[in-house]
């Protein structure tokens, strides 16, 4: 089966620690995306990546952190600075000669 | 900077209606714009991709037209049945020219269908 997975489905966390969230996806796509949502509001793009070792910040990365080291993998650190990480987040990714975006699941994070 | 606007939060019709949803935009040019259907606690799932040389796109019961002139795009789903109950995100690619495959969201139309 091709896709992307998310894990874990729902997490929780205590104020002040950081947290990492799984990205994986089989689809051999290039562009992979990290996107909040919250209630009300739009996607909103934390951090996206192209290609393998580089990322660019989107419109909200602030207390957040990724790493690109394989095709398939974009991990998204959730640290303290982020004042209110309570929130859906959803990763996606793009095929390099494609436009449309591939979501997974998604995470719930909550924090307490 | 660019804006995208879906006018309508929700929207709740008779099964067997045609449901029509809006998205606007300003300050921008988009080449393309797209459509994606988003159940309650799961990942958007794209439906249909419409090019600024497009007037209009089927695909089965849904239908989407892309004017550049008024900036508007509107998604129709003919024929509704409760399953087509979700939220329906426009999307248009971002005005960002070394990035390919970046969108920005609008916040969504959460489309009702009772039976």
């Amino acid at each position: 089966d091709g896709g992307i997975t998310q894990s874990p489905k729902y997490l929780f966390r205590k104020e002040g620690q950081n947290v990492t969230l799984s990205c994986e996806q089989n689809l051999n796509h290039d562009a992979m995306y990290w996107y909040r949502q919250d209630p009300g509001q739009g996607l909103r793009l934390i951090y996206y990546s192209q290609i393998v070792n580089d990322f660019q910040k989107g419109d909200i990365a602030e207390g957040y952190s990724v790493s690109r080291e394989k095709k398939e993998s974009f991990p998204l650190t959730v640290t303290s600075a982020q004042k209110n990480p309570t929130a859906f987040y959803l990763c996606a990714s793009t095929p390099s000669e494609g436009d449309t975006q591939y979501f997974g699941p998604g995470t719930r994070l909550t924090v307490l | 900077s660019q804006k995208i606007e879906q006018n309508s939060e929700a929207l709740n019709i008779q099964e067997g209606k045609t449901a029509t949803l809006t998205c606007n935009y300003t300050n921008y040019s988009p080449a393309y714009l797209q459509w994606y259907r988003q159940d309650p606690g799961r990942g958007p799932v794209f439906l249909l991709l419409i090019r600024e040389n497009e007037k209009e796109k089927r695909k089965e019961r849904l239908k989407v037209t892309f004017d550049t002139t008024l900036k508007q795009s509107l998604f129709h789903i003919t024929a509704s049945q409760p399953a087509d109950s979700a939220t329906y995100l426009c999307a248009l690619d971002m005005e960002n020219g070394g990035s390919q495959g970046n969108l920005i969201f609008g916040k969504g139309t959460k489309l009702s269908v009772k039976p």
